[in-house]
């Protein structure tokens, strides 16, 4: 199993201009989940997913849009780069059944800078 | 709201000594209480969790304990090592939602 993949590791990005991250996971997790963790700082949710075709906002939602077309992927899109979203993305996922919650599963990040 | 309060924010000790790092929640529905480790650059990647029928549970040099009537649980290490140095972040999930509310992370320093 590869886990959980993001693509691509870094990125440089020009302000205004837009590009999508991806996630892709082979575990069979229901969940998967976006956070962005700025420089010395917590995890911050931005989307999360419960399954193909659910999504729905997290704490940071804005600028950012996310799609759930299939249970392994799940993109992260920015439209309109600007500054204030360079940061390092961590896509995750779990498995939930039953109400019985299981650790998530990082991805090794993208880190993105928009200059 | 919901939130989780993560002390202290840096830890420095003496390879050998021991580490507490302590963590309290504020949702009672919490029942799930992951710990996870994140080295510079790198994703964070789960050491130890706990869930709320079990009081304490060790993992060799690692342990974590749970008071759910103060809503407290605490990451202890032993025997600390330079390789144990790195961010440590505590998480409180309640049962049946997707919810993961991480604390704000320790900065745990093994001097050799």
């Amino acid at each position: 199993n590869a886990g959980v993949t993001q693509t691509p590791k870094f990125r440089i990005l020009k302000i205004g201009q837009s590009m999508t991250l991806q996630c892709a996971q082979d575990m069979n997790h229901n969940y998967m989940y976006w956070y962005r963790q700025d420089p010395g700082m917590g995890l911050k949710l931005i989307y999360y997913s419960v399954g193909a075709g659910i999504t729905d906002k997290g704490e940071v939602p804005n600028g950012y849009n996310v799609s759930r077309s299939t249970t392994e992927d799940f993109p992260l899109r920015l439209e309109l780069a600007a500054p204030s979203q360079t940061s390092v993305y961590f896509c995750a996922s779990s498995y939930q059944q039953r109400g019985r919650n299981q650790p998530q599963h990082f991805g090794d990040g993208t880190r993105l800078s928009i200059l | 709201g919901e939130n989780v309060e993560q002390h202290p924010s840096t830890l420095s000790v003496q390879e050998g000594d021991s580490a507490v790092i302590k963590c309290t929640y504020s949702d009672s529905a919490s029942n799930y209480f992951p710990w996870y480790k994140q080295e510079l650059g790198k994703r964070p990647q789960l050491i130890i969790d706990i869930r709320s029928n079990v009081g304490e549970k060790k993992d060799q040099r690692i342990a974590v304990t749970l008071n759910k009537t103060a809503k407290h649980f605490s990451l202890h290490i032993t025997e600390t090592q330079p390789e144990d140095s790195a961010v440590y972040f505590c998480a409180a999930s309640p049962s049946g939602t997707y919810k993961y509310i991480f604390g704000t992370g320790t900065r745990l320093k093994v001097l050799a």
